[in-house]
């Protein structure tokens, strides 16, 4: 099956500072999401995004699905932006999705 | 609020016991996802319905079973608990064609004791 791997697998970052998390995947996708796993253990929707680059806010993400990987950027930090970021991935559209293991950011003031 | 709703959000049992997660999709969504989050496991997909029918299978236990109901709304059974499957368990709902973005409920947090 897809393997899926995000890196790196902490960061700890200063308030206002800028990141970016990668996911590797293994074959070839039709649906990636990226989530944000809140401390209280809420998986939000960031994105969908199986190719292409969309913004929302402080937030963007990139997929190249040519060369199976996909960024999501994080500007400006904020301590809210604490929690477990896990990106998805699933061979077509209704399929399950595979999760990678997530990477854990520590915004700090 | 994603529109997926879980009940109950918290559960406590011992373990033998048999328990039932109850979830509702988003309105106009057909296909249920049940996915399992354990801190030895990560994020794990176990079963998906699909307007009532079972369509894939992932790493469900023979203990755990699934259905959806014809209002869509879905229900995992998991009976002669042990202390392992004590975790997040999450449902989600996509449309089935087009922006399939899996919309992700609450989770109801399992602890067997």
């Amino acid at each position: 099956g897809i393997q899926v791997e995000q890196s790196p697998p902490d960061l700890i970052l200063q308030e206002g500072a800028n990141s970016t998390l990668r996911c590797n995947f293994s074959d070839s996708v039709n649906n990636l999401q990226w989530f944000h796993q809140n401390p209280w253990g809420q998986l939000i929707n960031l994105f969908y995004i199986p190719s292409g680059t969309k913004q929302n806010g402080r937030l963007s993400a990139t997929t190249v699905a040519t060369e199976r990987y996909s960024l999501l950027y994080i500007s400006s930090s904020q301590t809210t932006d604490s929690g477990v970021y896990f990106c998805a991935v699933g061979p077509s559209g209704n399929t399950p999705l595979v999760f990678g293991k997530g990477t854990r950011l520590s915004v700090i003031a | 609020d994603s529109g997926v709703t879980q009940t109950p959000k918290h559960l406590i049992t011992a373990t033998g016991q048999r328990v039932t997660l109850r979830c509702s999709p988003r309105s106009g969504d057909l296909s249920v996802y049940w996915y399992q989050q354990s801190l030895d496991q990560g994020l794990q997909f176990l079963i998906q319905y699909y307007n009532g029918e079972e369509r894939a299978k992932g790493n469900i236990l023979e203990r755990f079973s699934a259905q959806q109901f014809p209002d869509l709304h879905s229900e995992l059974n998991l009976s002669s608990l042990e202390l392992g499957d004590s975790a997040l368990y999450f449902c989600a709902s996509s449309v089935d064609w087009g922006d399939t973005t899996q919309y992700f409920g609450p989770g109801t947090r399992l602890t067997v004791l």
